[in-house]
């Protein structure tokens, strides 16, 4: 089973608010990602988490703050968001990074509007 | 210069026609590549895996050539249901997506 699962689908947020985007996946990958994709355009990453560890932040603003609780779990937390925020949020997981081959596995997303 | 580049398209073409996507790609050091399929409003899915010179799934065949540095995905026998964004992606370290190629099957 290769599924990634994320919550919410959609989110409607003023620029003052806080809210969370979850991920979560069971299929023991030990690499976890965010990616940022406006509309026609490719995926962007924003964060890696190996080990549940961040491996890598892609100079993403200080108002986007991932965590990760545990191997299974991906939060992003948003607080002070801008309205060219709004975008489709991707959570993907892998075996490990740094493998060649590597494949990525992407949830649903959530849509992201923030007024 | 873009780490991986790709034709945007659209592509619009009849069913049952064969059609080509490219991609080119600057990193040397990419190892792998893939394609992976995006529907409208939806998640990327994987589509193929490129690991060598090639591999083929039913109507879909891909192609790496490292020598010249791009990789290409045939579909053949094109269906409807084929109508999406293709995007290419090569890992180098992380996962560089090109910008994708709609296609369309017209009936």
């Amino acid at each position: 089973d290769t599924e990634v699962t994320q919550t919410p689908k959609h989110l409607v947020m003023g620029m003052t608010n806080k809210k969370s985007l979850k991920c979560e996946q069971h299929m023991g990958h030990r690499a976890m990602y965010w990616y940022k994709q406006k509309a026609k355009k490719p995926p962007e990453l924003m964060f890696v988490y190996s080990y549940e560890k961040l491996s890598i932040n892609e100079s993403v603003p200080s108002r986007f703050s991932p965590e990760c609780p545990n191997s299974s779990l991906l939060n992003l937390h948003l607080h002070a968001l801008q309205p060219e925020d709004s975008a489709l949020y991707l959570c993907a997981s892998s075996q490990m990074i740094g493998r060649a081959g590597e494949t990525q596995y992407f949830g649903p997303g959530t849509r992201l509007l923030v007024l | 210069r873009k780490e991986v580049e790709q034709d945007p398209g659209p592509f619009n073409v009849p069913e049952g026609a064969t059609v080509a996507f490219n991609c080119t790609y600057s990193n040397s050091a990419s190892q792998s590549f893939f394609w992976y399929r995006q529907d409208c409003r939806k998640e990327p899915k994987l589509l193929m895996s490129v690991y060598s010179s090639g591999n083929e799934d039913g109507r879909f065949t891909a192609q790496l050539n490292r020598a010249s540095q791009y990789i290409s995905l045939l579909i053949r026998d094109s269906k409807l249901s084929d109508s999406a964004t293709y995007l290419c992606a090569g890992f180098g370290g992380q996962l560089t997506f090109g910008s994708g190629t709609q296609l369309t099957v017209l009936p």
